[in-house]
């Protein structure tokens, strides 16, 4: 079945570092992908999705690029705050019927200062 | 304009009881998801509901069902609680023509002793 594979955390980096999260997926079909971002204390927030091969969501900074030919969909950051300490979740939008989300475990990010 | 609202916030029960939870779509949103997060994990689709009937379902026991009213808003209930049910349930909603993107609420603490 669709899978998604995610970078294990914690990842710690200080304030301005480059950050990379990994994010791999296994999928029939072409399914949209995500990343989500959940704060302390909050539900999850849409950070940035991709729906074709080769599109690049962007949101706050962050970037990610759909690539088929690897199946990933790694999250980029070239300079963290500490602003962005936070759970994210990389998830696939289950292709047909009524697209449920599948998401992978999630990578907790700490930044300091 | 207020977003996906839940309650109750938390909750604590013991094994063998029963819960019931609530979810309030985001305004225009037609379209609920219940999502189970246990701690550390991603969120795992439980169901959906869309015109007031079930659409699709996650690898979830008949313990766990649900409900949506003509006002778009939900429950969810758990029959039998076990103490693996411990989670939070996240409640998200869309426009069914709007796959894919999602909105979260806060979510649901259930402990079970």
């Amino acid at each position: 079945g669709n899978s998604v594979t995610q970078m294990e955390g914690p990842v710690t980096l200080s304030e301005e570092a480059f950050l990379t999260i990994n994010c791999t997926y296994t999928a029939t079909g072409y399914p949209s992908l995500f990343w989500y971002v959940q704060y302390p204390g909050e539900g999850l927030q849409l950070l940035l999705k991709a729906t074709k091969a080769d599109d690049k969501g962007s949101n706050k900074g962050f970037e990610a690029t759909y690539r088929k030919e690897t199946t990933s969909f790694h999250l980029e950051k070239g300079s963290v705050q500490v602003s962005d300490s936070a759970v994210y979740f990389c998830a696939l939008s289950d292709v047909g019927g009524y697209n449920k989300l599948i998401f992978g475990a999630g990578t907790r990010l700490a930044v300091h200062p | 304009d207020a977003g996906v609202t839940q309650s109750p916030t938390h909750l604590i029960k013991t094994r063998g009881q029963q819960v019931t939870l609530r979810c309030s779509p985001k305004s225009g949103h037609d379209t609920v998801s219940w999502y189970q997060q246990a701690l550390g994990q991603g969120p795992q689709f439980i169901f959906q509901y869309y015109e007031e009937e079930e659409r699709q379902r996650g690898n979830f026991p008949d313990r766990f069902s649900g409900h949506q009213f003509p006002n778009y808003s939900s429950e969810l209930n758990v029959n039998a609680l076990l103490l693996g049910d411990s989670a939070l349930y996240l409640c998200a909603s869309r426009r069914q023509v709007n796959t894919g993107e999602l909105f979260f609420g806060e979510g649901s603490r259930l402990t079970v002793l």
